[in-house]
């Protein structure tokens, strides 16, 4: 079964260093989204991508964040200069469709700033 | 703006006993509702998902979901639990024809007693 992966799945970075966070969907997926959880926390919407452009955003994901799919297969979340409050678990996900389709989550990255 | 909420953190079950994990939802218009599972380690899987027709759905792993508009509520029931049901649960709330992104709630803990 077709299934989103995600490297690294630990990152630790020091803070105010770049971090880029990969992510391969499901092949023919059309709609790209991250989400984060911070421990205890709720997972929370970061950013939708279709059509090579952000189709929605959240407040959480502000100049200092970054998309792309600079190929056919990977889509990438940038952080520019890591915050402390940046740590926390990275999701990837993937549909085939947009507003009515499954949201088929990779495993995370978590993401450790110190 | 849409919300969910889980009003169990953990819930401590026997094998082999029912199960049942409630969400409330808050949105304004039909919503799309999911309800996902997280394993140590693993990323979110879907278990069922809501949108429309039948107010009971069936989901994998024997698992089951009643969508009650008047409750606004959405809970996931499972008649026999088995140890490897031991994960975290998350209800979600999609936006529908108003965007993309999934709002979880807080997540309840299951844990499975021999």
């Amino acid at each position: 079964e077709p299934e989103v992966t995600q490297t690294p799945s630990h990152q630790v970075t020091q803070m105010g260093q770049e971090v880029i966070l990969r992510c391969v969907p499901i092949s023919n997926h059309l709609y790209f989204y991250w989400y984060r959880q911070i421990l205890g926390q709720k997972v929370e919407f970061l950013v939708s991508f279709y059509n090579n452009e952000i189709s929605e955003k959240s407040e959480i994901f502000d100049d200092q964040f970054s998309v792309e799919r600079p190929d056919g297969s990977n889509f990438t979340l940038k952080i520019r200069s890591t915050k402390l409050e940046d740590s926390a678990m990275y999701f990837c996900a993937s549909s085939w469709e947009g507003t009515t389709d499954t949201q088929y989550f990779g495993p995370g990255t978590r993401l450790t700033v110190l | 703006a849409q919300s969910v909420t889980q009003p169990d953190i953990h819930i401590t079950v026997s094998e082999g006993a029912s199960l049942e994990l409630r969400c409330n939802y808050s949105y304004g218009a039909t919503p799309y509702l999911f309800w996902y599972v997280q394993s140590p380690g693993q990323g979110l899987q879907l278990l069922l998902k809501y949108f429309s027709g039948d107010t009971l759905v069936q989901g994998i792993k024997g698992f089951e979901a009643e969508f009650k508009r008047s409750q606004s509520s959405f809970n996931l029931r499972k008649p026999s639990v088995h140890w490897s049901d031991a994960a975290e649960y998350f209800c979600a709330v999609g936006a529908g024809a108003a965007g993309n992104k999934l709002t979880f709630g807080g997540g309840t803990r299951v844990l499975v007693k021999p």
